[in-house]
């Protein structure tokens, strides 16, 4: 099965600071690759799909990059909302695989 | 409105077997491959299953290979994991998601609030 690396486990940031979260993989996935924000109790929600689409209804602030083995989650302001943990998911082929996740907190 | 509400959760005793159940509404189910994901307490995000529009193709994580089946019945627009031999390590919250549709794209768009299974004796 193909494994997503994913870091930093977590970090402690600021409103409006800038937030960079990464995923590689352990081969080549090309661009298939979905981004996920999951607050506690809560299911999962899709934020950025195919490495870099940004789902309907997402803010623009999220943005995702990458292709191949390296992918970046980027929050360019973070906001009090966006305190929670994210992780990286594989669609490349199954079994699907996702990243350790990332628990962003208040600073 | 799409909704994706799972039942049949609960505690059972190891090597005891459960089936839970996701109910689809909102959308038009047939079409789309839908797939389980769990999360064990207090950790991250599992894959466990996905199964095809016509119940064809299934695909499984390999830690529930061959204890784990699942399947869908598109005319009752539900989905299902038959769970057998349970394990402690198998206790989780169990999240169905719709997956794949007609835009092309692999990706887990709508998500049930889940339901717990707890494994022990």
């Amino acid at each position: 099965a193909i494994q997503m690396t994913q870091s930093p486990s977590s970090l402690s940031a600021s409103v409006g600071d800038r937030v960079t979260i990464t995923c590689r993989a352990s081969q080549g996935i090309r661009n298939d690759v979905g981004w996920y924000q999951q607050k506690p109790g809560k299911a999962p929600k899709l934020l950025i799909y195919a490495a870099s689409t940004l789902q309907s209804g997402v803010p623009s602030r999220f943005s995702g990059t990458g292709s191949g083995t390296d992918f970046t989650l980027t929050i360019s302001s973070l906001q009090p909302e966006d305190f929670a943990t994210y992780y990286c998911l594989q669609d490349y082929n199954s079994p699907r695989t996702f990243g350790q996740g990332t628990k962003v907190e208040i600073k | 409105e799409v909704q994706l509400v799972e039942s049949g959760g609960g505690l059972v005793q190891p090597g005891g077997s459960l089936r839970l159940s996701c109910a689809a509404s909102g959308f038009t189910f047939s079409i789309y491959w839908m797939t389980w994901v769990r999360q064990a307490p207090g950790k991250g995000l599992e894959w466990v299953a996905n199964i095809k529009q016509d119940g064809g193709e299934k695909n499984y994580v390999d830690s529930v290979k061959g204890r784990f089946t699942i399947s869908r019945d598109n005319a009752k627009n539900s989905l299902y994991l038959q769970m057998n031999s349970l394990r402690a390590e198998d206790t989780a919250v169990y999240f169905c998601a719709r997956d794949a549709g007609p835009s092309g794209y692999d990706l887990l768009d709508y998500w049930g609030q889940g339901t717990l299974v707890t494994v022990s004796s």
